[in-house]
Parts: structure tokens; C-alpha cells; sequence
């Protein structure tokens, strides 16, 4: 069975510039979740989603970041704008919403780097 | 992480054994999971508990106290590769996952 996908790894970005990461989560898993992993620190959730609802995204910069999955599969998270305050390991995970959460599989993540 | 707390570092030997603590809050409680993360890796599950006791899983084991919103995950017989940060994680329905910062766990020979 194929794992949670992340893409791209890595990015390095100047302060000012737009990116985008993508997620394909484990096929069947309906809730698909967003963290962001500062360097030494656990991960924080940024927004998760239910098939294409948002759940919870009150810890997105919502000047500055977006988050989608619109036909409850893959998802896209983009930054406006970037800062050097954003570099850190961007981490997308799915679950079974019915199993509450008692597993979540994550991905690799991508490691963003804001110069 | 707000609402869940552990040590920042855990030294141990090679052979014993390490107890990594966790407290949270307990509002909203679903649930308490435990993941290893390898340093340039993401999370692995290890572990999820939602009844109070210890929950034996042979090299991972859980105890939980909900009345006291206490945790701790034992790591016995330790080995070199158990080094890694290990995350304690709080289930809430409404808010999903809230992760500890991550307890850093060194073991030396």
C-alpha cells in the first residue's frame, strides 16, 4: 500500500516569493491533515480537512497561506508571500476520520527553507 | 505544544530502560497517542490510549491517567536506534491533534 506523498522535498525560497506543496494522501482516507514543524519543535497543526470540508483552519495565516482539497483526494497547500519565519518542515498526514484519529500516517514532508 | 507538555531531553543507557511523561489538559480528552520521530523523518505511530492503566506493547509501553491528564510512554530493554524524539499527542474530536514539542531521548552505550 502505497504511503501518504509529498511533493516537492525540499524548496528554498526568497523572502517575497509564492510556493506550493502537494499532498496525496493514503487512498480511502478521508481526513487530511496539514502541520507545520518549525526546526526542534513538535508538529502544529495549520488546517485539516473531512473529504473537501475544512474542519479546522484557525491556525492558518490566512493572509498568507491557502489550503485546498477539492475533490476530497489531494490537497494543495500554497504561501503567499513568503517569510523567513515560514522555514520550517511542512508535513501532510490522512486518517480515517471514523477511527478518530487513533492513527494518522504522515508523509515526508517538505523541507522549506525562506532566505 | 499548547495543552501538552513533556521534557525537552532524556538521556538513558543502553540496556535500561527510559520513561518519557507527559501531562495535557484535560478538556475535550479522546484519546492520548505516542509517535517516534527520527530526526529528518516524519511521525510514527506507536501508540493510542484512551482507558486508564498500562498498556503493555512489549518494547513500547503506555500508562495513562485521565484524572490526572498524565501519561507516560516506557521504553524498555533500550537499544542505540531507539534515539530519536518521541511526541506525545492529545486526541480531541473537535480540534484533532494537538502534538507535544517531543521529548529527545538519547541512549549511549
Amino acid at each position: 500500500e502505497a504511503g501518504v506523498t509529498q511533493s516537492p522535498r525540499y524548496a528554498v525560497l526568497q523572502e517575497g516569493q509564492a510556493v506550493s506543496f502537494w499532498c496525496d494522501p493514503i487512498s480511502g482516507h478521508d481526513t487530511l491533515y496539514w502541520y507545520q514543524q518549525p526546526r526542534d519543535q513538535g508538529p502544529q497543526l495549520l488546517v485539516y480537512f473531512r473529504d473537501e470540508a475544512v474542519i479546522d483552519n484557525s491556525q492558518l495565516p490566512s493572509d498568507r497561506f491557502s489550503a485546498v482539497r477539492p475533490k476530497g483526494t489531494n490537497s494543495t497547500l500554497k504561501i503567499q508571500s513568503a517569510k523567513q519565519g515560514d522555514t520550517a518542515t511542512y508535513l501532510c498526514a490522512s486518517s480515517f476520520w471514523d477511527r478518530g484519529d487513533t492513527e494518522v500516517f504522515f508523509g515526508k514532508g517538505t523541507r522549506l527553507t525562506v532566505v | 505544544g499548547q495543552g501538552v507538555e513533556q521534557p525537552d531531553n532524556l538521556m538513558s543507557v543502553e540496556g535500561t530502560f527510559a520513561r518519557v511523561n507527559c501531562t495535557y489538559s484535560t478538556s475535550g480528552f479522546n484519546g492520548l497517542s505516542w509517535y517516534q520521530q527520527r530526526e529528518g523523518h516524519a511521525p510514527v505511530f506507536l501508540s493510542y490510549v484512551v482507558l486508564d492503566g498500562l498498556k503493555d506493547s512489549g518494547h513500547f509501553s503506555t500508562f495513562l491517567s485521565r484524572s490526572n491528564g498524565y501519561s507516560y510512554l516506557l521504553l524498555t530493554e533500550l537499544q542505540i536506534k531507539d534515539s530519536a524524539s518521541y511526541l506525545c499527542v492529545r486526541n480531541n474530536y473537535a480540534q484533532g491533534l494537538t502534538f507535544g514539542l517531543g521529548t529527545r531521548v538519547s541512549v549511549f552505550p
